[in-house]
């Protein structure tokens, strides 16, 4: 049974803070990791999906590092702002590829 | 704009009556899927369906019904709810076969209430 594990459970921080979460995997039979980012009474909104080892991806102040060998991934925000309030989500595809399997997630609060 | 419609958003029902959540999605994904929320829980799989008339089971699918009639809907059936299928769903959709390295794209989800 694939797990992933993400921490920490929630996080608050001040406005400009950087701050980062950590997401673990199972690092046998590697396919993709999936960010996503869900604010409360929204839709979860991708932010990444990370296929290589090594890869870092980044969109505005934030950005991703995926290590499939040791099956981890980070998720680095850069100057928190209180629009980063939200719950970020790690998943991982199923070993039959037909489900992504996710985590409890982290729950960011910035304040102002 | 690509989106995913799921409804209705809120809803409260009583033990035993029948309802549908219905989910549209407008990007000619083949690959559909429902998921669940509770507290301290990730998102669970229901249901899947890899393309028209093709479903398949998920981790939960205890009590729920799905069916595949035109690629673009994905209805949820409870045909007879309890308390413990309150819960908030998600449906989702993608382009690939198992979404695995491709982005889901999810409705704002349905709050269920079964009282």
């Amino acid at each position: 049974i694939l797990n992933v594990e993400q921490s920490p459970q929630s996080l608050h921080v001040q406005e400009g803070d950087s701050t980062n979460f950590t997401c673990s995997f199972p690092s046998s039979n590697f396919y993709a990791l999936h960010w996503y980012r869900w604010e409360t009474a929204k839709s979860p909104e991708a932010l990444f999906v990370m296929t290589l080892n090594g890869d870092e991806k980044k969109k505005g102040r934030i950005s991703a590092t995926l290590n499939t060998k040791e099956g981890y991934s980070y998720l680095y925000i850069k100057g928190s702002q209180p629009e980063d309030s939200a719950t970020y989500l790690c998943a991982f595809p199923s070993q039959a590829g037909t489900a992504l399997i996710f985590g409890k997630g982290t729950t960011l609060s910035v304040s102002s | 704009e690509a989106q995913v419609t799921q409804n209705p958003r809120y809803l409260i029902t009583v033990t035993g009556k029948k309802l549908t959540v219905t989910c549209s999605q407008n990007m000619n994904h083949e690959y559909m899927s429902w998921y669940r929320q509770d507290p301290g829980l990730g998102l669970r799989q229901i249901y899947y369906s890899m393309n028209v008339e093709v479903t398949d089971k998920g981790d939960v699918p205890e009590g729920y019904k799905v069916s595949r009639k035109e690629k673009r809907n994905f209805p949820l059936i409870l045909e007879s709810p309890s308390p413990n299928q309150t819960s908030l769903y998600f449906c989702a959709s993608s382009l690939s076969l198992g979404a695995a390295n491709t982005e889901a794209f999810f409705g704002q989800g349905t709050r269920l209430t079964v009282v």
